[in-house]
């Protein structure tokens, strides 16, 4: 089974600086879909940036990339010029490229804070 | 607006009551999820269906119930036999086999 971890229950960066949330992964498939996922204290889900497995490319929306290492097992994501908006918990998530497989298994989350 | 709707947005059950949680989208996804998250938590899937009329088990079925009638509805039922259903729940679509999952806005459940 699929199990996704961050191992940063909590973190904090300065309004405009740049932060990295870790995530870790296991999986035996070759073929799957990686996600960071945005909760503001709306509690809606908000895709951040998703990355398909068979590009070698690192994902990038505007000030949001990641660090997609497939070997490893880790896709972290870096947060630049953070702004007071970007303050919510990121969820890391994966998902089976198989449609049979197809729901997503979350971490328990990072909650970042941004200090002005 | 193309989306998912889930409704009610706060909702409290009394002990041994069954209460059901609805979710709409028109999307056109084939498949629909439900996902539970508590205080401290990421979400866990409690079941999900990818096509109609068939639904599968997740991590956390035992004491909700679903049914899959219309491609566009996928009502949960939380009953009695759920012991500690106080939780925050979020409804998912997606396409079949796509690359994203699509959430709705969440229900709030509360027992009182």
């Amino acid at each position: 089974a699929q199990t996704v971890t961050q191992s940063q229950p909590e973190m904090s960066v300065q309004e405009a600086e740049t932060v990295t949330l870790s995530c870790t992964y296991d999986t035996s498939e070759s073929d799957y879909y990686l996600f960071w996922y945005k909760q503001p204290p709306s509690r809606q889900m908000i895709l951040v940036i998703r990355q398909e497995a068979y590009k070698q490319q690192n994902a990038t929306e505007n000030r949001f990339s990641v660090n997609f290492q497939k070997a490893a097992k880790s896709f972290s994501l870096k947060i630049s010029d953070s702004q007071l908006g970007d303050a919510a918990m990121y969820f890391c998530a994966y998902r089976s490229r198989h449609g049979s497989q197809g729901n997503l298994i979350f971490g328990k989350g990072t909650k970042l804070s941004v200090k002005p | 607006d193309g989306g998912i709707t889930q409704s009610p947005k706060y909702l409290f059950r009394k002990e041994g009551q069954n209460v059901t949680l609805s979710c709409e989208q028109n999307l056109n996804h084939d498949a629909m999820y439900w996902y539970r998250q508590d205080p401290g938590q990421g979400l866990r899937l409690i079941y999900y269906s990818q096509i109609v009329n068939d639904f599968q088990k997740g991590d956390i079925a035992e004491g909700y119930s679903v049914s899959r009638e219309k491609k566009e509805s996928f009502p949960l039922t939380v009953t009695s036999a759920q012991k500690n259903p106080t939780a925050f729940y979020l409804c998912a679509s997606s396409t079949y086999s796509g690359n994203t999952i699509y959430f709705g806005e969440g229900s709030w459940l509360t027992v009182v």
